[in-house]
């Protein structure tokens, strides 16, 4: 069974461009999830898609983030305009059913010059 | 908000020694989780507990759930070089859904 795959592994862009990630969970798996780790921090919870729906967006930090998951199979989390402090690596992660073990992608490491 | 302290934060070992990494909180959780992070790849799932007082082992490495289930301990006997690693724990709120909250991680390394 293939894991969850993350693109790209890594993005170096500067300030005020754009930036759209992509996660393909493991086939089947209805919930994805979307985390981040900035420098010195702890992994944060952005947001929970169940299918093709938003279940839980609590963690979105701004407008700048949009995630879609059309079709309920990959997902994308676009950030529009980048800002310095967006820089950090970005997790998916998904699971078959609610409260069931999450696996993980291997992240994007995206850094903003 | 729900915080998940994670101790000791750094710890290098000689192979062989014994070690315990805390994870404590305020808050209440359904189930908590184990993770072990090798750089440039994502968590990999160690071990999930869920019952209060429960105690899961994996060969050398012993997962125990406080009673109240709002604190977890990790237990490596002798352990190895091939245990280096960062170890995070993180847990599944019983108000939260089933989003995760992580600890800061423990970076561990054992000194052959």
């Amino acid at each position: 069974e293939a894991g969850v795959t993350q693109f790209p592994s890594h993005s170096v862009i500067e300030k005020g461009q754009t930036v759209t990630l992509r996660c393909d969970p493991i086939s089947g798996h209805d919930n994805l999830y979307w985390y981040r780790r900035v420098m010195g921090k702890e992994i944060k919870f952005l947001l929970h898609f169940v299918k093709e729906s938003k279940q839980d967006e609590s963690g979105m930090p701004n407008n700048r983030f949009l995630a879609e998951r059309t079709g309920g199979t990959y997902s994308t989390l676009k950030v529009q305009p980048a800002e310095l402090e967006d820089s950090g690596v970005y997790f998916c992660a998904s699971s078959p059913r609610l409260s069931a073990p999450q696996h993980f992608g291997d992240g994007t490491r995206l850094s903003i010059l | 908000t729900q915080l998940l302290e994670q101790s000791p934060q750094f710890l290098s070992i000689q192979e062989g020694e014994n070690l315990t990494v805390y994870c404590n909180s305020s808050s209440v959780f359904s189930s908590l989780q184990w993770y072990r992070q090798e750089p440039g790849e994502g968590p990999v799932l160690l071990v999930t507990v869920v019952t209060g007082g429960e105690v899961k082992k994996l060969k050398r490495l012993t997962f125990q759930f406080g009673d109240a289930r709002k604190d977890s301990s990790l237990h490596i006997t002798a352990a190895q070089p091939g245990d280096t690693g960062l170890y995070l724990c993180a847990g599944d709120g019983e108000t939260s859904g089933s989003r995760l909250t992580f600890g800061e991680g423990t970076q561990l390394t054992v000194n052959p």
